[in-house]
């Protein structure tokens, strides 16, 4: 496809479970980016990629939040053991390059992530 | 701690008026200010964006205005349309820093016909 896809678009789980929200990039961009966006705010950075490396993790919230990206294309983010306060859209962007200012970023439509 | 903070929360505007959202920011390194739309459902799409070099700049109805002595930045709708009804984002992201984005809070903005 031409943009950003993410799947799934709704995931509802049960608190205490893991799950796994995946994010293909728009083909050719090296710089893949995972925000977290609760209701009525702003997206916040949680983690990025230049490649197949996490080149910034620091917005991860903690050790239950790990992400991959193993063969520089799509990326995978990974909840262990999920806590209610978890709930929230999880958005993935790409762009073609990180070391360069100003690079545009596509976002996809985001994953929806409930955690009941 | 919030790095951009952005006003209003929410806007209610005739069609035809213009919006005005403004932002601020604290980290002085920043070097690259986008303003981002989302409709529901959606992710966030760049709208426009400036760079702190200059003052201004325009693309169609939508007018970046930055003050960098000020540390501010704003955002300008001329000639609102009810399609423009949407969330609005300013950011800022640091190049050194990978170009992760900085969000402010958002703006709803609502175009009654």
């Amino acid at each position: 496809g031409a943009g950003v896809s993410q799947t799934p678009s709704n995931k509802v789980t049960e608190k205490g479970k893991y799950v796994e929200l995946r994010c293909d990039p728009i083909s050719g961009h090296t710089a893949l980016y995972w925000y977290r966006q609760s209701l009525g705010q702003g997206p916040e950075f949680l983690i990025y990629f230049q490649g197949t490396g996490a080149a910034d993790d620091s917005g991860l919230p903690n050790d239950r939040f790990f992400a991959v990206r193993p063969e520089g294309s799509v990326s995978t983010l990974k909840i262990q053991r999920t806590e209610r306060g978890d709930s929230a859209v999880y958005l993935c962007a790409s762009s073609l390059m990180s070391t360069g200012g100003g690079t545009e970023a596509f976002f996809g439509q985001g994953t929806r992530l409930t955690v009941v | 701690q919030q790095q951009v903070k952005q006003s209003p929360q929410s806007l209610i505007v005739q069609k035809g008026g213009i919006s005005i959202i403004n932002c601020a920011y604290e980290n002085t390194a920043f070097d690259y200010f986008p303003w981002y739309q989302q409709f529901p459902g959606k992710g966030p799409a760049l709208l426009i964006a400036i760079r702190p070099d200059v003052s201004e700049k325009k693309e169609g109805r939508f007018t970046i205005s930055f003050n960098k002595s000020a540390k501010q930045f704003s955002l300008h709708i001329m000639d609102s349309q009810p399609g423009d009804s949407a969330t609005y984002f300013c950011a800022a992201t640091l190049k050194a820093a990978g170009n992760k984005l900085t969000f402010g809070g958002g703006t709803r903005v609502l175009v009654k016909p």
